[in-house]
Parts: C-alpha cells; structure tokens; sequence
C-alpha cells in the first residue's frame, strides 16, 4: 500500500513565526486531507487537497502531485496552532486513508 | 451544525469482556468511517459503509471486530473477547460524496482501556 512519510517529526515555534510541514507519498494519489489533532484528541480537517493549492486564513497548502510531495504552511503561528499534524493519502476513490506519522508542533508565546 | 457524534467517550473494561461503541455521523453524509489510533501514532484504517453497504471489512483486525451501520444512518463497532492490545482510541469519521471531492469529518473518538 500507499506510504505516506512527514518530516520534520517536530517543530518548536516562537509565536509570530512562519513554518513549513512536509509530506511525502509513494504513489499517485487521488485523495490527500491534511488533519490538526489538538490537544484534547479532536481531529479537525484542514484541507482536502489531492492537487493544486488552498488557502484558508493563515494556513495554506500545496500539493504536487507528480513530485509526489504536499506541504503545509502556516503563518504568523499562533499558540492555538500547537498540537499534531498529519497527513494522509490514498490511491482510490474514498478515504480509505494512509496516515503518516505526524508532526508535533509546539508554539511559544 | 451537528458534527460526528461517538459515544462512549471513554470506556474501561476487563480483559474478554464485549464492548460496542457507537457513532452518529454528519446527518447528510453517506460514507462512515471507523478507524483505530494508538499512542504516538496516526489512525489506522479499520472499516467503512456507504449507505448500508459495508464496502471493506478486510482491515478488521480479528474476526473478533465487527461493524454495523443498519439503516445507513448510526454505526456501532463490537469487538468480542477484549484483549489489552485493543486499548487504543476508536474514531468514527464521515463525509459525503459529491463531484468527486471527499473531505472526512471526524468525531470525538471513543477511548477503550482494557484491563
């Protein structure tokens, strides 16, 4: 099946800051979501972005489906940011999704 | 709006006994969801219904999992003879097919500790 691997596994922020998370996948995928797990465990979707780029208030994405790579930026962080985010594809036409591992961010005030 | 809804949040049992979760999703959605995350990792595909219909039950991880969604609206998840290594968090997602874009909704999730 489909591998999906984030980098990088963690990112310490000052508030204010600007940040870059990047996904991986190793086939070409007809669906990808980008999640914020917060701190409480609740899973919010961000984006749905099998290719091209949105943008939803401070937060974007990008998603080059022939590099096989999607990155998410976030700008100006804020402390609220804080939690972990993942990334997940797949190769069919539902969200039988793969997971990646995640990224823990920490925003600083 | 009403989002996906799963109860219990939280439930405590002893090892071999029977639990059931159950999930109410997005009112307008047709696709449920059920997936497994265990500690410091992503959620793990488990299974999934579009209507009624369960299209894939092959990610089960026993035969003692099982999952119904009986009039396409509720699911409920069993799992049979609970061993430790089924403590994880159990989440329910939804969503609703339409011009080939597909975004899952979340619930809560239901936190199963087996002593």
């Amino acid at each position: 099946g489909i591998q999906v691997e984030q980098s990088p596994p963690d990112l310490i922020l000052q508030e204010g800051a600007n940040s870059t998370l990047r996904c991986n996948f190793s086939d070409s995928v007809n669906n990808l979501q980008w999640f914020h797990q917060n701190p409480w465990g609740q899973l919010i979707n961000l984006f749905y972005i099998p290719s091209g780029t949105k943008q939803n208030g401070r937060l974007s994405a990008t998603t080059v489906a022939t590099e096989r790579y999607s990155l998410l930026y976030i700008s100006s962080s804020q402390t609220t940011d804080s939690g972990v985010y993942f990334c997940a594809a797949s190769t069919g036409a539902n969200s039988k999704l793969t997971f990646g591992k995640g990224i823990t961010l920490s925003v600083r005030p | 709006d009403t989002g996906v809804s799963q109860n219990p949040r939280h439930k405590i049992t002893k090892r071999g006994q029977n639990v059931t979760f159950r999930c109410d999703p997005i009112s307008e959605h047709n696709r449920l969801y059920w997936y497994r995350q265990t500690l410091g990792q992503g959620p793990e595909f488990l299974t999934y219904f579009q209507n009624e219909a369960q299209l894939e039950k092959s990610r089960l991880l026993s035969d003692r999992f099982s999952a119904e969604r009986p009039k396409g609206s509720f699911s409920t998840l069993e799992i049979q003879r609970t061993e430790q290594g089924d403590s994880a968090m159990y989440l329910c997602a939804s969503s609703l097919i339409g011009q080939g874009v597909e975004k899952l909704f979340f619930g809560s999730g239901t936190q199963l500790s087996v002593l």
